[in-house]
């Protein structure tokens, strides 16, 4: 059983709100990611951390920002919440050296 | 740039029957190869990978993966498919940038 969090699982939420998604593992992972996972079920990299204070972002433009403060936390955070930002997200993380990744179970966002 | 192909959006096959869910990639260097399954309202869970040495990797629930460097493919395969193996399968790579990217994904769907 991988031990990565996500909370909330799911979160519906207004037009224009602030909202922060979050992600904890304890497995001590430098390496962490977030995708975003379309409802027809494509994964896009949005964001990822190789290490504390390391942020870039992935493949996929998004209006969201993370933070890597310690190790084993990576929020992410939409600071004014859209219809289109509705969509699954899911953290995950890796240990060194090519290893497998570990995922969370996911929060479903549905902004109305 | 680093890039997977899974050229079939779903895949149909009966209970009992052989199964195959094809994947080809794009990356500089060595490859590491990795597959997953995910299903419904789940996170991804981690099947099998390919880094180094024997072609055929055996991964977990049976399933088994072929590396084809020649091809540049990395197919899933399972002798005799359950219904219980019904989800979503997503094929990914990991090239020298460390960023895990995915397939589109393939449904797969196995009839009684």
């Amino acid at each position: 059983e991988a031990d990565i969090y996500q909370t909330p699982r799911y979160l519906v939420i207004g037009t224009g709100k602030k909202i922060t998604l979050e992600c904890s593992q304890t497995m001590g992972h430098d390496k962490m990611y977030w995708y975003q996972q379309d409802p027809g079920m494509e994964l896009h990299l949005i964001h990822y951390s190789y290490g504390v204070n390391s942020t870039e972002k992935g493949d996929l433009s998004s209006e969201s920002t993370v933070s890597r403060i310690r190790t084993e936390h990576f929020p992410l955070t939409l600071e004014s919440a859209r219809p289109s930002h509705t969509s699954q997200y899911l953290c995950a993380s890796s240990a060194p050296g090519g290893g497998m990744a570990f995922f969370g179970q996911g929060t479903r966002l549905t902004v109305v | 740039a680093q890039s997977v192909a899974q050229p079939e959006d779903q895949v149909n096959v009966a209970e009992g029957n052989p199964l195959t869910v094809k994947c080809t990639y794009s990356v500089s260097g060595n490859p590491y190869l990795f597959w997953y399954v995910q299903y419904p309202n789940r996170g991804l869970q981690f099947l099998l990978k390919y880094i180094t040495g024997d072609n055929l990797v055996k991964g977990s629930y049976g399933f088994e993966a072929e590396f084809n460097k020649s091809q540049t493919s990395f197919h899933l395969k399972k002798p005799s498919a359950l219904v219980s193996d019904s989800a979503l399968y997503f094929c990914a790579v990991r090239a020298y940038t460390d960023k895990l990217i995915f397939g589109t994904g393939t449904r797969l769907q196995v009839f009684p």
